[in-house]
């Protein structure tokens, strides 16, 4: 039980352009899903937290517009990259909280390179 | 300042070998500590959530326990397969709901 997928697993985009990742709750529902990003021998930084239905709250430093969060129902989180640079490349993850529950549950994570 | 450390940086045991990994936390009233493991290029898998001192929980060959200031991650006879990154996070119990995550034990356990 408490699986989360990511698609895509990975992805490489050209300068400039936009990707849109997804996150779902295979087999529960999650009314707050959280989006991390990790640099390589470091630990998880939360980006966002979505809540269905409302608006995102992004971490101070996050630029929202560029970080575009829709949680459009109680499995789906996206997360959108708009005009992405390198320095945009990273690893992407996402975490869903069931309802009435503390843990997060992890998706296996997105890896994406800007050329 | 709510902050998690956790202790080693890095371990390698021989399999067979057991062990212990420390996550200490300061935090205004604790909502849960939970451990993670994770596996090089991929999201932390789950392991446990404690909630009070004094909680143990046990999974394999693996055994979380809390006290009103640490958790230890118990490793018995561990495996080659136990290699990875294990984490440890916090929940405090205000409003914020937001993950205080230390940085992480890296383990190596040798065949």
């Amino acid at each position: 039980g408490a699986v989360v997928s990511q698609h895509p697993s990975w992805v490489i985009c050209k300068s400039g352009t936009s990707v849109k990742i997804e996150c779902r709750s295979l087999d529960f529902q999650a009314t707050t899903m959280f989006w991390y990003r990790q640099f390589p021998k470091q630990s998880l930084m939360l980006m966002a937290t979505s809540n269905e239905g409302s608006k995102a709250t992004y971490e101070q430093g996050v630029e929202k517009d560029k970080f575009l969060i829709n949680h459009a129902s109680l499995t789906l989180s996206t997360l959108t990259v708009t005009s992405a640079h390198p320095e945009d490349s990273s690893f992407y993850i996402c975490s869903a909280r069931p309802l009435a529950e503390e843990t997060q549950y992890f998706g296996p994570g997105t890896r994406l390179l800007v050329l | 300042e709510d902050q998690v450390t956790q202790s080693p940086e890095a371990l390698r045991l021989q399999e067979g070998e057991s062990s212990s990994l420390n996550c200490s936390y300061t935090v205004s009233g604790l909502r849960g500590l939970f451990w993670y493991r994770q596996d090089p290029g991929k999201g932390p898998e789950f392991l446990f959530t404690l909630y009070s001192a004094g909680e143990e929980k046990e999974k394999e060959r693996l055994k979380a326990t809390l006290t009103k200031k640490e958790s230890f991650l118990h490793i018995t006879a561990p495996k080659p397969e136990d290699s990875a990154t294990y984490l440890c996070a916090v929940l405090n119990a205000g409003n914020n709901r937001k993950l205080i995550w230390g940085l992480g034990t890296s383990l190596a356990v040798n065949p």
